[in-house]
Order: C-alpha cells, then sequence, then structure tokens
C-alpha cells in the first residue's frame, strides 16, 4: 500500500539545536511537501519539491532547511532550532493525478 | 490575511444530523477546492475535490461551489460519531494536486 512514512513520530529538542526531521514515500510522487501545522493556523507550507534534488520555499521557510536527495526521501531540517518551531510537522506527496497522501506527522517539543 | 478561510471554528451537530462547513477564497487565482479530513493523532485525508460551479455528491457527503463568490460548502448528511474530526479545505491556482493552500480548519464533533 502506498505510504509516506515520518520518522520519528516526536522529538524534545534544546534551544539553539539541530533538528532533521525525516520522511520516506513509496507512492512513487513526483512532489513532495513539508507543512507545520499550528492550532488556528491549520497547515502552512513551509518547504516543497518536485524532482529530487530540487527543493523550493514554501510560505514560512524562515528557519527552515530541506532536502530531497531521492525521489523517496525528502528531509527537513532546523540549524538552530527555536521555542517557536514547536508545532506537528506534516510530510506529504502527491502527483497531478492523485490527491496528497500525507504522513501521521512528527510533534516537535522545543525547549 | 490567510488566502482560505473556514467557518465555522467548531461545530457540534447531533447523530443523525446535518454538518455544514463553510471555505471561502480570497485570491481569484485559487479557485480549486479540495476537503481534507484529520482524525485526531494521524494526518490529513482527501475526501473530495470540486473544480466546477454546482453539487458534487459522493456517499454522505455533497460539496457545493460558487466560482463567482469562490465559496465551496460541505454538507454532512446523517453524521456519524466517526465523522467527528477536523476538516480543511484546501484551494489550488489549477486542478492538479499541487502546492494547496489550506484554511485553519473547522473541528467538527457528532454527538451520540
Amino acid at each position: 500500500e502506498a505510504a509516506v512514512t515520518q520518522s520519528p513520530r516526536s522529538k524534545v529538542a534544546v534551544t539553539g539545536g539541530k533538528v532533521t526531521l525525516s520522511c520516506h514515500q513509496t507512492n512513487n510522487h513526483d512532489y513532495m511537501y513539508w507543512y507545520r501545522q499550528d492550532t488556528g493556523h491549520g497547515l502552512r507550507l513551509i518547504h516543497y519539491s518536485y524532482v529530487a534534488d530540487s527543493t523550493e520555499k514554501g510560505d514560512i521557510p524562515d528557519g527552515y532547511k530541506a532536502s530531497r536527495p531521492s525521489q523517496e526521501n525528502f528531509s527537513l531540517i532546523l540549524e538552530l532550532a527555536s521555542l517557536s518551531q514547536t508545532a506537528v510537522y506534516f510530510c506529504a506527496s502527491s502527483d497531478r493525478d492523485s490527491d496528497y497522501t500525507f504522513g501521521s506527522g512528527t510533534r516537535l517539543l522545543v525547549i | 490575511q490567510q488566502k482560505v478561510q473556514q467557518s465555522p471554528e467548531s461545530l457540534s451537530v447531533p447523530e443523525g444530523g446535518m454538518a455544514s462547513l463553510n471555505c471561502t477564497s480570497s485570491d481569484r487565482n485559487f479557485q480549486y477546492f479540495w476537503w481534507y479530513r484529520q482524525h485526531s493523532g494521524e494526518g490529513p485525508k482527501a475526501l473530495m475535490s470540486i473544480f466546477s460551479d454546482g453539487d458534487k455528491k459522493e456517499g454522505r457527503f455533497t460539496a457545493h461551489l460558487n466560482k463567482a463568490s469562490l465559496h465551496v460548502s460541505l454538507h454532512i448528511r446523517d453524521s456519524q460519531p466517526s465523522d467527528s474530526a477536523l476538516y480543511f479545505c484546501a484551494a489550488s491556482e489549477n486542478t492538479g494536486n499541487y502546492k494547496y493552500v489550506f484554511g485553519a480548519g473547522t473541528r467538527l464533533k457528532v454527538i451520540a
């Protein structure tokens, strides 16, 4: 079954530390996305990619980097984690003929 | 201001009742819409898309789009406790499943 798998499911990070969130998809989709979810804001797009080795900035990219080393894998990197980055992060994949498939999310707490 | 606004923020309906959720795009470029549903602890899952004026029905779910006002609604007939979830409206500039903008969501509670 086609799927999007995120790791870790939850993480506690210290302010100023580096955090890497990973995403793996078996859908054979070209597009992959990172969204963050905050109460009252819904899902906001951080970075996305439409092909391996290329990433694009979304609506709220500041403080985040992304990496797409292969079609299947897409990482979100917080070089210097801050308290304001506490949120739930979702990875998704899609292509032009299919709806988004979301992962189960990573709950990040920055202390 | 968010490009996609949803109302109400939360909604309670009795089991077997009708739930009605609303969504409006403030950007005329974003005129293609999807509805997603998220149960607690899970990622959102697609419910349905609507691109043309009028109604689109899938089982107990009916979406209605008015392109002139960029307003889309979702009506859930015979609501079940399992329909309790966070509902997102998403909009895009094209019909491809690419780079949606999501609304803030409507939390639906179906009371047994």
